[in-house]
């Protein structure tokens, strides 16, 4: 969407870590997500962030939140070939609405 | 079980006709969304429905209705399809806020729809 901006594509190497960045213009978000779409399936929720976290940890997911400069990121640590697949920030906007964005492409190279 | 299923799975029609998708939820779930994903595009909100008797405009409702006809079902028509409706449909529920749960949506497989 236009109002989230994502990068279309990332590349790693299988064992490195992988950052997918995000940032958005509307400050009002109280929910920030990340979804995994694997080739042919739906979307997955991974994680989510409230607005008035700055870090969250699950595993080997780390979401970064800069309010100030309206970023959100995604740090997979240790990237797996099953990691590889399009990755969405999304942001739910006044209590109603899930704005994602285009979506980050993520391969993982044996 | 899924959670949210979503009738067919792939659909190929022509120009002019009018198609119906079905998708229903056994989370018990107010709210009930129809999204729309094309390459490169990400994910655009069609409709969405936070009960029976509520329906709201997403970003691109032109070309398409949509019915609630219980808290568990919630339709998405196409009343005469175009190519450019050519797109993979997601149906997806929402928890309230309210509930003291965390707030996530729940996605179907999704639809791969073809007009020709």
């Amino acid at each position: 969407g236009e109002d989230v901006e994502q990068s279309l594509f990332l590349s790693v190497r299988e064992g490195d870590s992988s950052v997918i960045n995000c940032t958005y213009t509307d400050s009002s978000s109280t929910y920030l997500y990340w979804y995994k779409q694997e080739p042919g399936a739906g979307l997955q929720l991974l994680t989510y962030i409230f607005s008035n976290m700055d870090m969250k940890q699950d595993q080997r997911l780390t979401v970064l939140l800069n309010k100030k400069d309206k970023h959100l990121s995604l740090r997979i640590a240790d990237t797996q070939t099953g990691d590889s697949a399009i990755y969405f920030c999304a942001f739910l906007r006044g209590y109603q609405k899930v704005t994602f964005g285009i979506g980050t492409k993520l391969q993982v190279i044996p | 079980d899924a959670d949210v299923t979503q009738t067919p799975r792939n659909r190929i029609t022509k120009t002019g006709k009018r198609i119906m998708l079905e998708c229903s939820q056994t989370k018990g779930h107010d709210r009930m969304y129809w999204y729309r994903q094309d390459p490169g595009l990400g994910l655009r909100l069609i409709y969405y429905s936070f009960d029976v008797k509520d329906i709201n405009k997403g970003e691109i409702s032109d070309g398409y209705s949509v019915s609630r006809q219980a808290q568990a079902k919630f339709s998405l028509s196409l009343e005469s399809a175009i190519p450019n409706q050519t797109a993979l449909y997601f149906c997806a529920t929402i928890l309230p806020l309210n509930r003291g749960h965390r707030e996530t949506q729940y996605f179907g497989p999704g639809t791969r729809l073809l007009v020709l």
